[in-house]
């Protein structure tokens, strides 16, 4: 149980045009998903979290109209790269908190990879 | 504000001997530590987590980890590594507010980097 999907998996595309990321809980309902950008070779690093049904919150420094992120239902939020430009090139993940369950667990996608080239 | 430190970025056993990732931690209160797992191209899987009570914590695969008030450390431990254990490991802090309170964002250490050779 407790599996989150992200999709897609791998994306790569022109600088200018706009990605969206889903992330799906698929055997549960999660009240609060987070989604996390890697670098290569560095951690993970918060880039907001997304509550269902409310606006997302953003982490210092992170442009919230360049990364639009909608938590429409208890199981998909997505995360929307607009504009996107080489420097936004990084594995993206998110993860989902159990409803009613707090956020002591956190569940982690596999992962998407974003090439902008 | 909290933050994870591991000080080794990288480290090379042998298949079958003993494992020791070191994680450091600043925090005031009493923190919530976690340690995850991240094989290349994938997610992270949690191994095993501290909030309260027994400072030995044991994980799935095999692995446990110490809570140390005195040396902010949350080390992190095999007996018997196996080659399937290469990954990345990466130490976390949920982050909390003043009061206490809980906003449920993790930070992470830098990450060690795991290699087993056979």
């Amino acid at each position: 149980g407790a599996v989150v999907s992200q999709h897609p998996s791998r994306v790569i595309c022109k600088s200018g045009t706009s990605v969206k990321i889903e992330c799906r809980s698929l055997d549960f309902q999660a009240t609060t998903m987070f989604w996390y950008r890697q670098f290569p070779k560095q951690s993970l690093m918060l880039m907001a979290t997304s509550n269902e049904g409310s606006k997302a919150t953003y982490e210092q420094g992170v442009e919230k109209d360049k990364f639009l992120i909608n938590h429409a239902s208890l199981t998909l939020s997505t995360l929307t790269v607009t504009s996107a430009h080489p420097e936004d090139s990084s594995f993206y993940i998110c993860s989902a908190g159990l409803a009613g369950g707090g956020w002591e667990t956190q569940y982690f996608g596999p992962g998407t990879r974003l090439l902008v080239l | 504000a909290q933050s994870v430190t591991q000080p080794d970025i990288h480290i090379t056993v042998s298949e079958g001997a003993s494992l020791e990732l070191r994680c450091n931690y600043s925090y005031g209160a009493t923190p919530y530590l976690f340690w995850y797992v991240q094989s290349p191209g994938q997610g992270l899987q949690l191994l095993l987590k501290y909030f309260s009570g027994d400072t030995l914590v044991q994980g799935i695969k095999g692995f446990e980890a110490e809570f140390k008030r005195s040396q902010s450390s949350f080390n992190l431990r095999k007996p018997s590594v196996h080659w399937s254990d290469a990954a990345e490991y990466f130490c976390a802090v949920v982050t909390t507010n003043a009061g206490g309170t809980s906003y449920g964002k993790l930070t992470f250490g830098q990450g060690t980097i795991l290699t087993v050779h056979p």
